[in-house]
């Protein structure tokens, strides 16, 4: 079983600040994937990134960067340059792959806001 | 490109009521579909998975049941709405041969009375 931990309920971030979030996490199997979603107040769930536990090198999409330490279970989220429109939800997740059918474990999200 | 439909998106049922959500999937063939429930704005819950039509597993005993009566379907059903029903409810689906990320629809806020 899988579990994933958010000790962050809420954070703040001025405008133009880099802010980050935490998350760890617990599994037995060897191939895995995180990641992590945002929830805006529409509720839709948007992918903000995704790191496969084989590759070692930390994944960046544009503002968005994790730090993925592997042996300490431990996969954050920092977001630089932070704007208006990034205040959401945010849920770290975790699945185990294809033999569990990509079924996803999620935190309990971390509440960000970012004020201007 | 993939779109994923899910309707009606706000839905106010009275207790002991029937329950219809659907879920639809365009521009992908043979996904793997999911319901998740969201209370209380917090953490999701896996309902049901799906990895074809037919096929159904169930996460938690609950008073819902869901079926997939075509590839790109997945319907979530209830015969008796029950008030801890109330939620945000997701239907999400991934590619079949690459089950590692989900795509989210838009969800249906329940409100059993």
């Amino acid at each position: 079983a899988q579990t994933v931990t958010q000790s962050q309920p809420e954070m703040s971030v001025q405008e133009a600040e880099t802010v980050t979030l935490s998350c760890t996490y617990d599994t037995s199997e060897s191939n895995y994937y995180l990641f992590w979603y945002k929830q805006p107040p529409s509720r839709q769930m948007i992918l903000v990134i995704r790191q496969e536990a084989y590759k070692q090198q930390n994944a960046t999409e544009n503002r968005f960067s994790v730090n993925f330490q592997k042996a300490a279970k431990s996969f954050s989220l920092k977001i630089s340059d932070s704007q208006l429109g990034d205040t959401a939800m945010y849920f770290c997740a975790s699945n185990a792959g294809g033999t569990s059918y990509g079924k996803l474990t999620f935190g309990q999200g971390t509440i960000l806001t970012v004020h201007p | 490109s993939q779109t994923i439909h899910q309707w009606p998106a706000t839905l106010v049922q009275p207790v002991g009521s029937p329950l219809s959500l659907e879920c639809t999937v365009e521009g992908t063939s043979n996904p793997n579909l999911y319901w998740y429930r969201q209370a209380a704005g917090r953490g999701l819950q896996l309902l049901f998975y799906s990895v074809g039509i037919g096929q159904i597993s169930s996460e938690v005993p609950q008073n819902l049941s869901a079926s997939r009566p075509q590839d790109r379907q997945f319907i979530l059903s209830s015969k008796k709405l029950l008030l801890s029903d109330s939620g945000f409810y997701l239907c999400a689906w991934s590619a079949l041969r690459n089950t590692d990320t989900q795509y989210f629809g838009p969800g249906t806020r329940l409100t059993v009375l």
